[in-house]
């Protein structure tokens, strides 16, 4: 069974400070991984698709990387906007055909002034 | 402007009592899913539909249902069988089922057992 585990759970950062969240997955075989941003009491905003290990892609302050075994979510110079739960997930293969969405738990990001 | 709505956005049920969890998308999106998200778990999947007039049970859908009479709509229904319905309700679509297909959410119905 496919897992995807996040750390950290909380993250506060101050205005302007970088950092790092980390998604580390378990699947029978890569075939891609998804970062979505959540705001509280509302559904995932997708921003991220990575579909090989080696790939980058980024978005303003957001950058992720994707390598065999994990994800990094990077952000830099981040501004109190930021301030969401970041999630990552991996399709994972339905019995009755196609594919469903493993999520971790998150990362609560908060960014102070 | 595209996208997926959910309806209502908080929902309170009675000891007893079905309830039914709207959701449209304007995507034209093939594949519609259901998820559960409870505190300090990751969403969990109910159900799923392929393609109208077709749906499939998740890894959680005891005690729900659901139909897919409509591309652009797949209602769920949460029945007295579901013993601990309390938690945010996620619908999502996706343009087909491939992996690399991004599924798109919307934002979300709160459902309270009395």
């Amino acid at each position: 069974e496919d897992q995807v585990t996040q750390s950290p759970e909380a993250l506060r950062l101050q205005e302007g400070e970088s950092s790092s969240l980390n998604c580390s997955y378990t699947v029978s075989g890569l075939r891609g991984l998804f970062w979505y941003r959540q705001d509280p009491g509302k559904g995932p905003e997708f921003l991220f698709t990575l579909y090989s290990a080696g790939e980058e892609k980024e978005k303003e302050r957001l950058k992720a990387t994707l390598t065999k075994k994990e994800s990094f979510l990077h952000i830099t110079a981040p501004k109190p906007e930021d301030s969401a739960t970041y999630l990552c997930a991996v399709p994972s293969i339905l019995t009755g055909g196609g594919n469903k969405l493993t999520f971790g738990t998150g990362t609560q990001l908060k960014v102070e002034l | 402007d595209g996208g997926i709505t959910q309806s209502p956005k908080y929902l309170f049920r009675k000891e007893g009592q079905n309830v039914t969890l709207s959701c449209e998308q304007n995507l034209n999106h093939d594949a519609m899913y259901w998820y559960r998200q409870d505190p300090g778990q990751g969403l969990r999947l109910i159900y799923y539909s392929q393609i109208v007039n077709d749906f499939q049970k998740g890894d959680i859908a005891e005690g729900y249902s659901v139909s897919r009479e409509k591309k652009e709509s797949f209602p769920l229904t949460v029945t007295s069988a579901q013993k601990n319905p309390t938690a945010f309700y996620l619908c999502a679509s996706s343009i087909g089922v491939a992996a690399y297909n991004e599924q798109f959410f919307g934002p979300g119905t709160r459902l309270t057992v009395l």
